[in-house]
């Protein structure tokens, strides 16, 4: 079964700062990954999707993640937080037509 | 495009009664949808898909009888929580599948949520 896990459940970084939010996947198929962010009291907004084309994905709000398959991981990065980051962010993996989220990570950005 | 809304963003109901949370899908047509419950500071857990015309498919757990869903046309589905108590205050949000995947990969959008507080 297809399955996401995220490594630190917060991560707190400083304006400016890289951001780096872990997601591991466990998928018997190719996989299909997301990337999701929430913020408070809202649903969730797509920031960027891994659809088996190129490894390098691009997103929206200067995010980016690399699909790599022999560390199973589709980590999320960003290299200057903005304050305006600060939210709950969740990789997620397509099981059949479902999603898989994971429990998610909240990133905190300092000034 | 691609607008999924929720109605109401947020109720607050008395123990016993029961609560409809509409889900549209604004610009697309949507022949899947799913509702997702979230605890404070947890993950999404999935409740049901729900498919047009079709009965909808609950998830291991989940009470179909005390969680009605009705997928009625191409553009709604609707979550009623039955005599619903306390336990079930909770973030609900949905999602819909563009019919014609003008995004691809069969790119689920999300509504906003809504948030039950049974008192």
């Amino acid at each position: 079964a297809q399955s996401v896990t995220q490594l630190g459940s917060h991560v707190s970084v400083s304006e400016g700062a890289l951001v780096l939010l872990r997601c591991n996947y466990s998928s018997s198929v190719p996989p299909y990954l997301f990337w999701y962010v929430q913020y408070p009291n809202q649903g969730l907004q797509l920031l960027l999707k891994y659809t088996s084309a190129a490894t390098l994905v691009k997103g929206i709000n200067g995010f980016e993640a690399e699909f790599k398959k022999s560390e199973t991981s589709f980590h999320l990065t960003k290299p200057s937080a903005h304050m305006s980051d600060a939210a709950e962010y969740f990789c997620a993996v397509r099981a059949a037509e479902k999603l898989v989220f994971g429990k998610g990570t909240k990133l905190t950005v300092n000034p | 495009g691609a607008v999924v809304s929720q109605h109401p963003s947020r109720v607050i109901c008395k123990s016993g009664t029961s609560v409809k949370i509409e889900c549209r899908s604004l610009d697309f047509q949507a022949t899947t949808m799913f509702w997702y419950r979230q605890f404070p500071k947890k993950s999404l857990m999935l409740m049901a898909t729900s498919n047009e015309g079709s009965k909808a498919t609950y998830e291991q757990g989940v009470e179909k009888d005390k969680f009605l869903i009705n997928h009625a046309s191409l553009t709604l589905s609707t979550l009623t929580v039955t005599s619903a108590h306390p336990e079930d205050s909770s973030f609900y949000i949905c999602s819909a599948r563009d019919r014609n995947g003008r995004a691809g990969s069969n790119e689920q959008f999300f509504g906003p949520g809504t948030r039950l507080t049974v008192l």
